[in-house]
């Protein structure tokens, strides 16, 4: 049974440092591994995707990687803003192909400081 | 180009009741999945439906149902509500093609609360 787990659960840093949420799973058989943003009352908001065969994709300041092997993801957030702060969630969809399943970890609630 | 809708955004059951919430996908999009997020049991699968079948399902138990129409347009019931049915529910829509990315979605849910 495929389990997902985030660390740290909250994590709180000053404005303009460069951090690193952690993911990962017990089972490395994965479709592919989103990255979720998630505002307090609201849904999610998808921030990067990386399929099975990919190591790593990038938007803006935001770097995901993927080590299948190892079952294992980074999210690196670089000169972190108080807008970031948020729920940071993670999500794999099992190898039985492409479809709507994914399985969550608990997230990682993230505070920057002013 | 119009994101995942769903509706109602906030609603207040007593126990025994049911209730229907609706989710409309972003166009074009025919897979739609529902989820579960509570703060003691975080995100959980719910169902997803694909071309008006269900394709997936959780571990959830028969109280809870779903059906997409023609449009791709779904809707999930829960009936004979509980307590614990108290939760954000959460839709999401994707393209689910072989050549997709599998990229889900989601929509702002529906909170539910029971009394």
């Amino acid at each position: 049974k495929q389990e997902v787990t985030q660390i740290p659960a909250a994590l709180s840093v000053p404005e303009g440092e460069n951090l690193v949420l952690n993911c990962s799973f017990t089972d490395s058989a994965i479709y592919n591994l989103q990255w979720f943003r998630q505002d307090p009352g609201k849904g999610l908001t998808s921030l990067l995707l990386i399929q099975s065969s990919q190591r790593e994709q990038t938007s803006g300041r935001l770097n995901a990687s993927l080590d299948k092997s190892s079952g294992r993801s980074t999210l690196y957030i670089a000169a972190s803003q108080p807008g970031d702060s948020a729920t940071y969630l993670c999500a794999v969809s099992p190898f039985s192909g492409n479809t709507g399943k994914l399985i969550f970890g608990q997230g990682t609630t993230l505070q920057v400081k002013p | 180009k119009a994101g995942v809708t769903q509706t109602p955004r906030y609603l207040i059951k007593t126990r025994g009741q049911q209730v229907t919430l609706s989710c409309s996908p972003i166009s074009g999009h025919r897979s739609v999945s529902w989820y579960q997020q509570t703060p003691g049991q975080g995100l959980q699968f719910l169902f997803e439906y694909f071309s008006e079948t269900q394709r997936n399902k959780g571990n959830f138990p028969g109280r809870f149902s779903g059906r997409q129409f023609s449009n791709s347009r779904s809707e999930m019931n829960v009936s004979t509500l509980e307590l614990g049915d108290s939760a954000l529910y959460l839709c999401a829509s994707s393209l689910a093609g072989r050549t997709n990315t599998g990229e889900l979605f989601f929509g702002e849910g529906s909170r539910l609360t029971v009394l």
